[in-house]
């Protein structure tokens, strides 16, 4: 079965910064890898979805890598702002119609 | 058109007692997913529709909880005799194909058994 780890747990950071989140899969056999935030109370919403074909995807201040070999992604964000404090969740399909999650990166900026 | 909708969006039940979620998803979306997501965790799968067609249902904990589909766009998640362990987030997503298409999902209902 697929594993997906996520660290750190959680993250504060002051605002402005640079960060980095990381992901780790088990099984390198995915049709694709998905970026998502979780705000309290709510969905998620999809930030980045990388096919297994591609190496990155980019949206705004957002940056995400995927080295399948090595079952791995990154998600990036630059210049954090507040705003994107959430919950970071990486997801993979293994293409068997359903995504493994991991368990999250809580994400504080502190102003 | 509008994303994903869910409801109710909150739903306190007695343990033993039967709960009906619904989920409806982008219009014109084949796949239709069902998770749960207990405090603290990332979602698991339950289940999974291709239009009206329950192609998946490996995620099921339990024969208590039941999904249905029956015109290939709403879908309802059915849990009888609830257990405190039902207590979680039940979240629905949908995509255009059925493979390597992203899942947009709704906010979710979030059920307490007491």
């Amino acid at each position: 079965k697929q594993e997906v780890t996520q660290i750190p747990a959680a993250l504060s950071v002051p605002e402005g910064e640079n960060l980095v989140l990381n992901c780790s899969f088990t099984d390198s056999a995915i049709y694709n890898l998905q970026w998502f935030r979780q705000d309290p109370g709510k969905g998620l919403t999809s930030l980045l979805l990388i096919q297994s074909s591609q190496r990155e995807q980019t949206s705004g201040r957002l940056n995400a890598s995927l080295d399948k070999s090595s079952g791995r992604s990154t998600l990036y964000i630059a210049a954090s702002q507040p705003g994107d404090s959430a919950t970071y969740l990486c997801a993979v399909s293994t293409g068997a119609n359903n995504l493994f999650f991991g368990t999250g990166t809580r994400l504080t900026v502190i102003p | 058109g509008a994303g994903v909708s869910q409801s109710p969006r909150y739903k306190v039940a007695k343990r033993g007692q039967d709960v009906a979620l619904r989920c409806d998803p982008i219009s014109g979306h084949v796949s239709l997913f069902w998770y749960q997501q207990a405090l603290g965790q990332g979602p698991e799968f339950l289940t999974y529709f291709q239009n009206e067609a329950q192609l998946d249902k490996s995620g099921l904990p339990s024969d208590r909880f039941f999904a249905e589909r029956p015109e290939g766009s709403v879908s309802t998640l059915k849990i009888q005799r609830t257990q405190q362990e039902d207590s979680a987030v039940y979240l629905c997503a949908s995509s255009q194909n059925p493979r390597a298409a992203e899942q947009y999902f709704g906010p979710g209902t979030r059920l307490t058994v007491t």
